[in-house]
């Protein structure tokens, strides 16, 4: 049961226009959304978090947008840079039972010149 | 901003062997570390979740006794895979979670690329 989706596997976008990156998830528990960008062979940087309580963060070029009732959270990139091309991980967090991240399967993002 | 960094970043070691991989949270203190694998083309796979002076808990399938995790301190955590085997081969990353001014933070190792021949 994937309780994190991301439904698109790849997104591309022009130098200096908004990437969009959508994550669904299904456990209305969850208290945490963290987004990661991740290169092959390198651990995962974290980006920005948002807590369950709010629906909208913004640091520098990132904002994260919590829609609680409908599951959904997005990763908005303003103004796209051909370095921000990486995967993208949504992952939640749940305060009891284990409490590790569970991640989405990715979105590559490519951001042309 | 907090680091996490891993050591060795990448081993070669023969089969039978053990190999310690170190994970320290720098300028950040870590309440809880956790050990990934990552197999190619495939998200991360969670191994074990460790609080600090407290014995790992690990995840369905992993063996415990192959995979030794020590949590000293905030931040320090070690994995040892025992008795290593061919089939152990992977990138294993470590994440240390805590919160800071931004909120709840969790952050990612460079990573440790295990080959086993």
């Amino acid at each position: 049961d994937q309780q994190v989706k991301q439904n698109s596997p790849s997104l591309s976008v022009q130098e200096g226009r908004i990437s969009i990156l959508n994550c669904d998830y299904t456990n209305s528990m969850f208290d945490y959304f963290l987004w990661y960008k991740k290169y092959p062979a390198e651990g995962p940087t974290f980006l920005i978090s948002i807590s369950s309580i709010k629906d909208k963060n913004e640091d520098g070029r990132f904002t994260v947008f919590l829609n609680k009732s409908a599951k959904h959270l997005s990763l908005h990139i303003v103004p796209s840079q051909p370095g921000d091309s990486a995967v993208y991980f949504c992952a939640a967090y749940l305060h009891t039972g284990r409490r590790a991240l569970t991640f989405g399967s990715g979105t590559r993002l490519q951001v042309q010149p | 901003g907090a680091v996490v960094s891993q050591h060795p970043s990448w081993v070669i070691c023969k089969s039978g062997t053990s190999v310690k991989i170190e994970c320290r949270s720098l300028d950040f203190q870590a309440t809880t570390m956790f050990w990934y694998r990552q197999f190619p083309k495939q998200s991360l796979m969670l191994m074990a979740t460790s609080n600090e002076g407290s014995k790992a808990t690990y995840e369905q399938g992993v063996e415990k006794d192959k995979f030794l995790i020590n949590h000293a301190s905030l931040t320090l955590s070690t994995l040892t895979v025992t008795s290593a085997h061919p089939e152990d081969s992977s990138f294993y990353i470590c994440s240390a979670r805590g919160t800071s001014g931004r909120g709840l933070v969790q952050f990612f190792g460079p990573g440790t690329r295990l080959t086993v021949l």
